[in-house]
């Protein structure tokens, strides 16, 4: 599993709320990615890390947003969540060095009534 | 601006069929493509990239730069194929990922 774990890994919540979602790694990859997945789109990436306080913009980040404060945590945020944020969220590492594929967590199921 | 297009969004073969699972990107630089596959209920692996050229589980890709594609191949297919399989492309840092393909193996 590339020592890539997520939390938590089911959450119901309410329009309107906050959530936090955490992806840790035990890999000491520089590189981290939120991603969602949602039938018919595929996987879209949200943000992703290249190193501690160092993120940027995926295709989808409206909405969101990120934090990386130490090497193995990347959080993401859903400040006031909405039904359209409804989805299985997914985190992946990557080394960056000699080898430039992703290594997935095992995913969030999110629902927001 | 980078786009990867599975036109197919499901495919069905009877088992001991060779499938193809195809792939086509658009990127203006040199393209890192990749095929992923998800198992029902588990979470995505890397299935292979095109710049090792190999193998895996009986499944190859080769990255046609004419036709801009990266289509990928197995001669027999069995029970066990039976998943949703992704291309992506790396440009830059970021990853763009198809729609996806869910292939079904028939017994």
């Amino acid at each position: 599993d590339a020592g890539i774990t997520q939390s938590p890994r089911h959450k119901v919540t309410e329009t309107g709320t906050p959530v936090t979602l955490r992806c840790h790694q035990t890999e000491n990859h520089r590189y981290m990615y939120w991603y969602r997945q949602d039938p018919g789109h595929g996987l879209r990436l949200i943000h992703y890390s290249y190193g501690v306080k160092d993120t940027d913009k995926g295709e989808v980040s409206d909405g969101y947003s990120v934090s990386r404060s130490k090497t193995e945590d990347f959080l993401l945020t859903l400040e006031s969540a909405t039904s359209s944020q409804t989805s299985v969220y997914f985190c992946a590492i990557r080394e960056g060095l000699s080898y430039n594929e992703q290594f997935f967590g095992p995913g969030t199921r999110l629902t927001v009534l | 601006a980078q786009r990867v297009t599975q036109p197919e969004k499901l495919l069905s073969v009877f088992k001991g069929a060779p499938v193809e699972l195809k792939c086509n990107y658009s990127y203006s630089g040199s393209p890192e493509l990749f095929w992923y596959v998800q198992y029902s209920r588990q979470r995505l692996q890397l299935l292979l990239r095109h710049i090792s050229r190999e193998s895996i589980k009986g499944f190859t890709a080769d990255l046609n730069k004419g036709e801009t594609s990266f289509h990928l191949k197995k001669p027999f297919a069995q029970e066990e194929d039976s998943a949703m399989y992704y291309c992506a492309l790396r440009a830059g840092n970021q990853f763009y990922f198809g729609t996806g393909t869910s292939l079904t193996v028939i017994p």
